[in-house]
């Protein structure tokens, strides 16, 4: 079974400027959750999405989006880019029921911003 | 609401001392407990999990974890590290039986010492 993918890996953007991360789940997986890492914060949750429809929330800034779409893929959304949002953004997906609560990590989106 | 905290954010240890990492929640309900891990370079990936029952629980690599309700804690035990346990290690809760998101400690920095 394919593991989660993102893309893309890194990205180089500047102060103003938007970006799309993409997430593709296991299959089969109908939960998509996205998360902050950065050094001495660890892993700050965004958001998550369950069957195209957002069910957490994070306490990010309006700026942070996201969205799923029938085929459990999702994408987030950073507008009007911060210096203080480089960092790797972490999609994990995971299944339902009990084994709703394991997630899946990707390999993550490396997003740097001059 | 949860949250999660991570007694040491940086351990040096040399090759087969024991480990003990400490990981304290805070939330008045049933809950979910995790240990995740991120060898350098690689994904996030789940070192083990505590749903019910034996609150000491196995996990790969010849990690446990000791569940003590009493003191809300799950922290994270080995008896004599390698060199290849070097990682950072996350531990992570979320309220049981409730569509609620995985909250994640900020992390402990583990170097093991060839």
């Amino acid at each position: 079974k394919a593991g989660v993918t993102q893309t893309p890996r890194y990205l180089i953007k500047t102060r103003g400027q938007q970006v799309t991360l993409s997430c593709s789940p296991i299959s089969g997986h109908r939960s998509v959750s996205w998360y902050q890492q950065t050094p001495g914060q660890g892993l700050q949750f965004l958001f998550e999405y369950f069957s195209e429809t957002q069910r957490n929330k994070g306490n990010f800034p309006g700026r942070f989006s996201g969205r799923q779409f029938s085929n459990s893929r999702s994408e987030m959304n950073v507008s009007t880019l911060e210096l203080g949002d480089s960092a790797l953004y972490l999609c994990a997906s995971s299944g339902t029921g009990i084994i709703r609560n394991e997630q899946f990590f990707g390999p993550g989106t490396r997003l740097t911003v001059l | 609401a949860q949250s999660v905290s991570q007694h040491n954010h940086h351990v040096i240890l040399s090759e087969a001392a024991s480990l003990e990492l400490g990981c304290n929640y805070s939330y008045g309900g049933t809950v979910n407990l995790f240990w995740y891990v991120q060898y350098p370079g690689q994904h996030l990936q789940l070192l083990l999990k505590y749903f019910s029952g034996d609150p000491l629980v196995k996990g790969i690599k010849g990690f446990e974890a000791e569940f003590i309700k009493s003191k809300f804690s799950f922290n994270l035990r080995k008896p004599s590290v390698q060199w290849s346990d070097t990682a950072e290690y996350f531990c992570a809760v979320n309220a049981k039986n409730r569509d609620d998101k995985i909250i994640f400690g900020k992390g402990t920095r583990l170097h093991i010492l060839p």
